[in-house]
């Protein structure tokens, strides 16, 4: 079946840094989908990704789909303590179940 | 976030005992979810709805079961037979299922706390 896999599955960074995590998917995928979840809290949709090679941001969040649509990425620049959480990626392909990525977690040093 | 409630907080279940965890959402969705979450992992799908009275299984539906009787409720019982509950419950909901060729975006409850005495 379909797999979602990302990387790193952690990430320490001084605040201040970027941060880059990076997510793979087994098979082509027709939309995916970017969550955050704060520690100790519930996932929150940040944002979809639908087109090839599409790039969307957000602030300081840049969220990019592949050309081959297998692959994500989600950057964040200049990090704030207010990053802190696990983010997640979420992908979908037509007759396959939604399966989340296993999600990176960021830890903001101040 | 908002509109999706969950009950309760924190859940014990002692062995060999069937418990239910409550979900409800007043926002007219019409797609609901269960997932699983362990410590340091990603969300695993239990069961979804897209409709009423309509429900299939997920990635690990064993020892779960759901109904789907009112739109509003999607309620899971984590029966004697799931050897390892102990987990983080999270429900969420979306407009609708899959749209076209695109899952919508999903909208999550506070989460459910289960504990294994």
């Amino acid at each position: 079946g379909q797999q979602v896999m990302q990387i790193p599955q952690y990430q320490h960074v001084q605040e201040g840094e970027d941060f880059t995590t990076y997510c793979n998917s087994s098979t082509t995928l027709s939309n995916i989908q970017w969550y955050k979840q704060r520690p100790g809290g519930h996932p929150v949709f940040l944002i979809q990704l639908v087109k090839s090679g599409e790039v969307k941001k957000q602030k300081r969040l840049t969220f990019q789909f592949g050309e081959a649509k297998k692959n994500s990425s989600l950057h964040i620049t200049a990090t704030q303590t207010t990053d802190v959480g696990t983010y997640f990626c979420a992908g979908y392909n037509y007759g396959q179940n939604f399966v989340f990525g296993p999600g990176t977690r960021l830890s903001v040093l101040p | 976030d908002g509109g999706i409630t969950q009950s309760p907080k924190y859940l014990f279940r002692k062995e060999g005992q069937n418990v239910t965890l409550s979900c409800e959402q007043n926002l007219n969705h019409d797609a609901m979810y269960w997932y699983r979450q362990d410590p340091g992992q990603g969300l695993r799908l239990i069961y979804y709805s897209q409709i009423v009275n309509d429900f299939q299984k997920g990635d690990i539906a064993e020892g779960y079961s759901v109904s789907r009787e009112k739109k509003e409720s999607f309620p899971l019982t984590v029966t004697s037979a799931q050897k390892n509950p102990t987990a983080f419950y999270l429900c969420a909901s979306s407009i609708r299922g899959t749209s076209g060729n695109r899952q919508e975006t999903q909208y999550f409850g506070p989460g459910t706390r289960l504990l294994v005495l």
